[in-house]
């Protein structure tokens, strides 16, 4: 069965410094997506980005990138240049491909609660 | 313009009671989702509708039963409400081969 691991429950880092928040996962699939995403104590669930199984770079978007090591089974989230609107819990998720090749549901790491300190 | 928008956005209800929490989305999406993060804010999956038909089913009481009129929407009844329904219950869209999956806002529940 897939799962996913956040080992850090909280964070801090101080505004303008980068942060690495840790996600390994478990999985026999081949083919498989991961993603992160951002829930501010306002409640929603922003997606920020995602990784495929089978693509050869880090994604990156702005100043989020995924530092995807494959063979460890790993997928870390790097946030660039802190900003405190950071301050938010952050999730790990994997999605499962499914026989025929359709995509399954999201499986959710427990999320790291990140504090940007001014 | 709301891409996946849930109603109410709160709904405090007494036990025993059945409600309902909307879900509607915009992106034409194929696939939507329900999933609940509890007190100690974990996500799970509850249901999974592709083209109307529910494609994965996790072990959830039979209390709670999903009911999507139409593609564009995935309702969750609730029914003989209980006090550890109490949660944030989180409707999402995503269409297969995309990468993205969208999430509504949001519903808290409280049972009281």
């Amino acid at each position: 069965a897939q799962k996913i691991t956040q080992t850090q429950p909280g964070m801090f880092v101080q505004e303008k410094e980068a942060v690495t928040l840790d996600c390994t996962y478990d999985t026999s699939d081949q083919s498989y997506g991961l993603f992160w995403y951002k829930q501010p104590s306002s409640g929603e669930m922003i997606f920020l980005i995602y990784q495929g199984s089978y693509d050869e770079q880090n994604a990156t978007e702005g100043r989020y990138s995924l530092n995807f090591q494959k063979a460890r089974k790993s997928a870390n989230l790097v946030i660039s240049a802190s900003q405190l609107g950071d301050s938010a819990m952050y999730f790990c998720a994997m999605r499962e491909i499914l026989d025929g090749g359709s995509q399954g549901n999201l499986i959710f790491g427990k999320g790291t609660k990140l504090s940007v300190k001014p | 313009d709301t891409a996946v928008s849930q109603t109410p956005k709160y709904l405090v209800t007494q036990m025993g009671n059945d409600k309902s929490i909307k879900c509607e989305q915009n992106l034409g999406h194929d696939t939507m989702y329900w999933y609940k993060q509890d007190s100690k804010k974990f996500l799970k999956i509850m249901f999974s509708y592709n083209n109307k038909e529910l494609i994965i089913n996790e072990t959830v009481p039979n209390r709670f039963s999903p009911k999507s009129p139409d593609k564009a929407h995935l309702n969750l009844h609730i029914n003989s409400l209980e006090l550890g329904d109490s949660a944030v219950y989180f409707c999402a869209s995503s269409q297969q081969g995309s990468r993205e999956a969208f999430f509504g806002q949001g519903t808290r529940l409280t049972v009281v």
